[in-house]
């Protein structure tokens, strides 16, 4: 079965960091591009990042450029998400999802984020 | 970066009945392949959103007949032929034809 599974969320001081994870099974995890969605309390999603197959290639939303940063280990087909800086505005669910030809088929449960004091 | 706007932002619908989302992109969807990356997701209350239909008319696998995409360029169009209680949540349309890739605000459907 095709399935992704995000961990690493939690309640965080603004300022602080987070490391987020979204282990994937099920397909041949290296020949996909991978994306973080995000998702506010009661709000819409918003497109956090993405990276590509091998890793060579990212991209981020200008609200978190600078701030965040995916990775991927292929050995261990897990998707990275490094948060650092957190703002009470990056509280949110984070889903990880696999991206094919321009529209993303696979979406994990997410996993919780939250920045307070 | 491209702006999706979804008419209404909420429908209530009688079961068995129709309905339908409008969604429209501020500027055209059409990829330089050739291929217009318009998808529609659903978010049912309290689950991850789910892929409906992707490149405007494409059903995902699993997903009911009753579900059906169409529109070009910067027009698009989601219909349920005959709504049931599981279609209860929030429908987006989503470009993936520029990045960054966008979201529309979410079309609620509720039962009357």
């Amino acid at each position: 079965e095709v399935q992704l599974l995000e961990s690493g969320g939690g309640l965080v001081q603004p300022g602080g960091s987070l490391r987020l994870s979204c282990a994937a099974s099920g397909f041949t995890f290296s020949i996909y591009t991978m994306s973080w969605v995000r998702q506010a309390p009661g709000k819409g999603l918003e497109w956090v990042s993405a990276i590509s197959g091998r890793g060579g290639s990212t991209d981020y939303a200008d609200p978190v450029k600078g701030r965040f940063t995916i990775s991927r280990d292929n050995s261990k087909n897990t998707l990275y998400l490094q948060m650092n800086s957190l703002r009470a505005e990056d509280t949110a669910i984070y889903y990880c999802a696999r991206r094919r030809d321009g529209y993303k088929d696979i979406w994990g449960q997410g996993t919780m984020v939250t920045v307070s004091s | 970066d491209i702006v999706m706007t979804q008419t209404p932002l909420s429908s209530p619908v009688t079961l068995g009945q129709p309905a339908s989302i409008s969604c429209r992109s501020s500027q055209s969807l059409v990829h330089s392949d050739g291929n217009t990356y318009l998808s529609w997701l659903q978010q049912r209350p309290g689950q991850p959103p789910r892929l409906l239909i992707y490149k405007i008319s494409n059903r995902f696998s699993g997903v009911p007949d009753r579900f059906s995409g169409s529109g070009a360029g910067t027009d698009f169009t989601l219909k349920i032929s005959r709504v049931e209680a599981e279609d209860v949540g929030v429908y987006y349309c989503m470009q993936g034809t520029q990045f960054p890739h966008t979201f529309g605000q979410g079309t609620k459907l509720e039962i009357k």
